[in-house]
């Protein structure tokens, strides 16, 4: 069975500057993706980043981008340029490829973007 | 372009008591999926539906069922509700993109029973 592990159950940073969240996995998967979902206040659940393993390459997407360590089991997400309408939970999520593929998730972290 | 829909968003209900927790998608994917979510533990999927006729228990299933009544609805129904079943649910659907599935959420609906 998979387990996604986030360590840091709270972070704040302050506007504008840069913050990485962590994100540990277990798996024994050769072909998966990870993803970084956010849950501001408002509960809904909005898409960050994916990442699929086989691309050695990096994902970004603007201010956010990725440093996936497969060796290492490692995906930590770093946010430049904070804003305030960052502020939210972060969850980190595994997906084995093939089957249902369903999201496993890790218990999330908590972002506070100060002014 | 509405996306993934719950009803409703919000539901207090006496234990024993039994409700369905409706889901549509119109986006014409195959899989939709039933999560939980409770404080600290993340989202916890609770049963899938990879096609239309066809669903799969995930993780935590006991005390629910689900019916794929159609591609576009997929339902959870408590039967004899529990306090235990206090949480916040999710549906989500998927679709097969280039970059692998991609899961599209509902806002939630927030159950509390008493």
């Amino acid at each position: 069975a998979q387990t996604v592990t986030q360590s840091q159950p709270e972070m704040s940073v302050q506007e504008a500057e840069t913050v990485t969240l962590s994100c540990t996995y277990d798996t024994s998967e050769s072909n998966y993706y990870l993803f970084w979902y956010k849950q501001p206040p408002s509960r809904q659940m909005i898409l960050v980043i994916r990442q699929e393993a086989y691309k050695q390459q990096n994902a970004t997407e603007n201010r956010f981008s990725v440093n996936f360590q497969k060796a290492a089991k490692s995906f930590s997400l770093k946010i430049s340029d904070s804003q305030l309408g960052d502020t939210a939970m972060y969850f980190c999520a595994f997906m084995k490829q093939g089957g249902s593929e369903k999201l496993v998730f890790g218990k999330g972290m908590k972002l506070t973007v100060n002014p | 372009n509405a996306g993934v829909t719950q009803t409703p968003k919000f539901q207090v209900l006496k234990t024993g008591q039994s409700m369905t927790l409706q889901c549509a998608q119109d986006m014409n994917h195959n899989s939709m999926y039933w999560y939980r979510q409770d404080p600290g533990m993340g989202l916890r999927l609770i049963y899938y539906s990879a096609s239309e006729g066809t669903t799969d228990k995930g993780e935590v299933p006991n005390g629910y069922n689900v019916s794929r009544l159609n591609k576009r609805e997929f339902s959870l129904r408590l039967e004899s509700a529990a306090p235990s079943q206090t949480s916040v649910y999710f549906c989500a659907s998927s679709t097969k993109s280039t970059s692998g599935r991609i899961q599209y959420f509902g806002a939630g609906t927030r159950l509390s029973v008493l």
